[in-house]
């Protein structure tokens, strides 16, 4: 079925590294990736997302580019903020109505 | 704008009691709904979508239920609670018929099972 893996974490970087967050997808259909953001405590937010091969989602410095030739969606910034600290998840879509999610990368940015 | 409410945020609830869980979406007609689960270490896990009023999809077998006695009103139940019911759980809405309409999520509700 469809499914999406990523980089297990945690991950710990310093202020202002760069930050990358693997995302893999299974080739199935033609589905729709998505990154999304949880703060501690809150739900999930949409951070960025690409519709079809070759798109470039950006936000707030983060960026992801839908690879269909390495089934990959990984998340990139170039300096990451303490504000930053958070869980990030990659999605796909699974049909018309679902999004199936990673299981979900823990970042933290110590000053 | 479109607003989704889950309430409420916190509930310890003993272990053989029912829950109710409830999510209301507004400024938006005829919403995908969705109910998941979050655990630690697991992910997002999905649990019942909807697709209109008294549409329900279960995706995973387990003693919990889900009813949309309204458009915008998605219900997350259980007779009895079981100590693995313990979790985050997230209601979502979408926009019905676009293939890549996000999932926009409420705050959750965290829900320990004693």
């Amino acid at each position: 079925g469809d499914s999406v893996t990523q980089m297990e974490g945690p991950v710990t970087l310093s202020e202002e590294a760069f930050l990358t967050i693997n995302c893999t997808y299974t080739a199935t259909g033609y589905p729709s990736l998505f990154w999304y953001v949880q703060y501690p405590g809150e739900g999930l937010q949409l951070l960025l997302k690409a519709t079809k091969a070759d798109d470039k989602g950006s936000n707030k410095g983060f960026e992801a580019t839908y690879r269909k030739e390495t089934t990959s969606f990984h998340l990139e910034k170039g300096s990451v903020q303490v504000s930053d600290s958070a869980v990030y998840f990659c999605a796909r879509t699974s049909g018309s109505e679902k999004l199936v999610f990673g299981k979900g990368t823990k970042l933290t940015v110590n000053p | 704008s479109q607003t989704i409410h889950q309430w409420p945020a916190t509930l310890v609830q003993p272990v053989g009691s029912p829950l109710s869980l409830e999510c209301t979406v507004e400024g938006t007609s005829n919403p995908n709904l969705y109910w998941y689960r979050q655990a630690a270490g697991r992910g997002l896990q999905l649990l019942f979508y909807s697709v209109g009023i008294g549409q329900i999809s279960s995706e995973v077998p387990q003693n919990l239920s889900a009813s949309r006695p309204q458009d915008r009103q998605f219900i997350l139940s259980s007779k009895k609670l079981l100590l693995s019911d313990s979790g985050f759980y997230l209601c979502a809405w979408s926009v019905p018929g676009i293939n890549n309409s996000p999932l926009h999520f409420g705050n959750g509700t965290r829900l320990t099972v004693t």
